[in-house]
């Protein structure tokens, strides 16, 4: 069984820029949530997906944005990119039902921001 | 606000010797505490976790050790070994969405 793919691995952008980075989740799994991962902040919760309606939202700026299609892969965009938004960029898919307790990650996409 | 407090954020133990790493809570409706794990150049792996009606769950070296009345909860690794080296980061569940600790670098020594 596949397990959730994340691409691209790594990634270099400048000030201004944007980014679009993909998820590939588990077959069968219906839910993605994404996360930023720096160090001495654990992981920050961006937002989660579930059947392509944005279900749960974190504490970020609006130039976080994602999306869902319909085959359940997702895609999250930051816009005008700073440098403090280096980091690694995990997603991790579930069931997303109810007592859907298992989140599963990708390996991440790690941005740098120059 | 860090919903799940994690701690410490570092640990060196030699190998054999008994990893401890805690975490405290304030939401009560958490219903679900796993743990994960991360090596290196991977995403977090599910490693072991608990609902809160239970106080302790052992899965071979690594048990969770719950207090519900203290909002507290802790990893421990018995007899620890090298290939344990890895970022430990708790977690806590309410609804559908997660709320991790900030992480645990575990180095066990040879």
């Amino acid at each position: 069984k596949a397990g959730v793919t994340q691409t691209p691995r790594y990634l270099i952008k400048t000030r201004g820029q944007q980014v679009t980075l993909s998820c590939s989740p588990i077959s069968g799994h219906r839910s993605v949530s994404w996360y930023q991962q720096t160090p001495g902040q654990g992981l920050q919760f961006l937002f989660e997906y579930f059947s392509e309606t944005q279900r749960n939202k974190g504490n970020f700026p609006g130039r976080f944005s994602g999306r869902q299609f319909s085959n359940s892969r997702s895609e999250m965009n930051v816009s005008t990119l700073e440098l403090g938004d280096s980091a690694l960029y995990l997603c991790a898919s579930s069931l997303g039902g109810v007592g859907a307790n298992v989140l599963t990650f990708g390996a991440g996409s790690r941005l740098t921001v120059l | 606000q860090q919903q799940v407090k994690q701690s410490p954020q570092s640990l060196i133990v030699q190998k054999g010797g008994i990893s401890i790493i805690n975490c405290a809570y304030e939401n009560t409706a958490f219903d679900y505490f796993p743990w994960y794990q991360q090596f290196p150049g991977k995403g977090p792996a599910l490693l072991i976790a608990i609902r809160p009606d239970v106080s302790e769950k052992k899965e071979g070296r690594f048990t969770i050790s719950f207090n519900k009345s203290a909002k507290q909860f802790s990893l421990h690794i018995m007899d620890s070994q090298p290939g344990d080296s890895a970022t430990y980061f708790c977690a806590a569940k309410t609804g559908n969405q997660f709320y991790f600790g900030t992480g645990t670098s575990l180095t066990v020594i040879p």
